[in-house]
């Protein structure tokens, strides 16, 4: 059965403090891995897919990246306002049509 | 200008009351999804249409009925509601099965 399992469950850094987000999963035929952030009361946002291992995604602060057993969102010098949890989900070839999630990581960044 | 959107945004109904929770999406993807995400923020999968065509149904209570009248709404109804039915339910769409985008949630307390 498909898995996923993120770590830290919660993550306070300071401002500037670099870190990263682990994403482990265990999937038949890895099709693709997907991170979203989700902000209290919203739906989730959707930030990166990766559909292989070696594959890196940017955007601003974040960097993803893949390897065959588990994917680093990685923050530099992080911001109050990318305080969010940070979902991961996988979809895998034997489950047709849907995303597997973690059960995320809350990360809260102090100024 | 909403991509997905969903009403209400809080429901708070009786047990054993039946409520309905409707989605709408201006993507133009073929693809929705019902989502429900407990306390501790676990998104799981409940239902997917194809194009008003049924192709996920995971194990949820008959009492949860998805329709999906065209491909732009998806609509969910749940009858008889119980205690444990208290969670956010997400509606989501996509064009091809990984990058999905999710609405602001629906937010349902069970008294």
């Amino acid at each position: 059965e498909d898995q996923v399992t993120q770590s830290p469950e919660a993550l306070r850094l300071q401002e500037g403090e670099s870190s990263s987000l682990n994403c482990s999963y265990t999937v038949s035929g890895l099709r693709g891995l997907f991170w979203y952030r989700q902000d209290p009361g919203k739906g989730p946002e959707f930030l990166f897919t990766l559909y292989s291992a070696g594959e890196e995604k940017e955007k601003e602060r974040l960097k993803a990246t893949l390897t065959k057993k588990e994917s680093f969102l990685h923050i530099t010098a992080p911001k109050p306002e990318d305080s969010a949890t940070y979902l991961c989900a996988v979809y895998g070839s034997s489950n047709t049509g849907k995303l597997i999630f973690g059960q995320g990581t809350t990360l809260q960044v102090k100024p | 200008d909403t991509a997905v959107s969903q009403t209400p945004k809080y429901l708070v109904t009786q047990m054993g009351n039946d409520k309905s929770i409707k989605c709408e999406q201006n993507l133009g993807h073929d693809t929705m999804y019902w989502y429900k995400q407990d306390s501790k923020k676990f998104l799981k999968i409940m239902f997917s249409y194809n194009n008003k065509e049924l192709i996920i149904n995971e194990t949820v209570p008959n009492r949860f009925s998805p329709k999906s009248p065209d491909k732009a709404h998806l609509n969910l109804h749940i009858n008889s509601l119980e205690l444990g039915d208290s969670a956010v339910y997400f509606c989501a769409s996509s064009q091809v099965v990984d990058t999905q985008y999710f609405g602001p949630g629906t937010r349902l307390t069970v008294l």
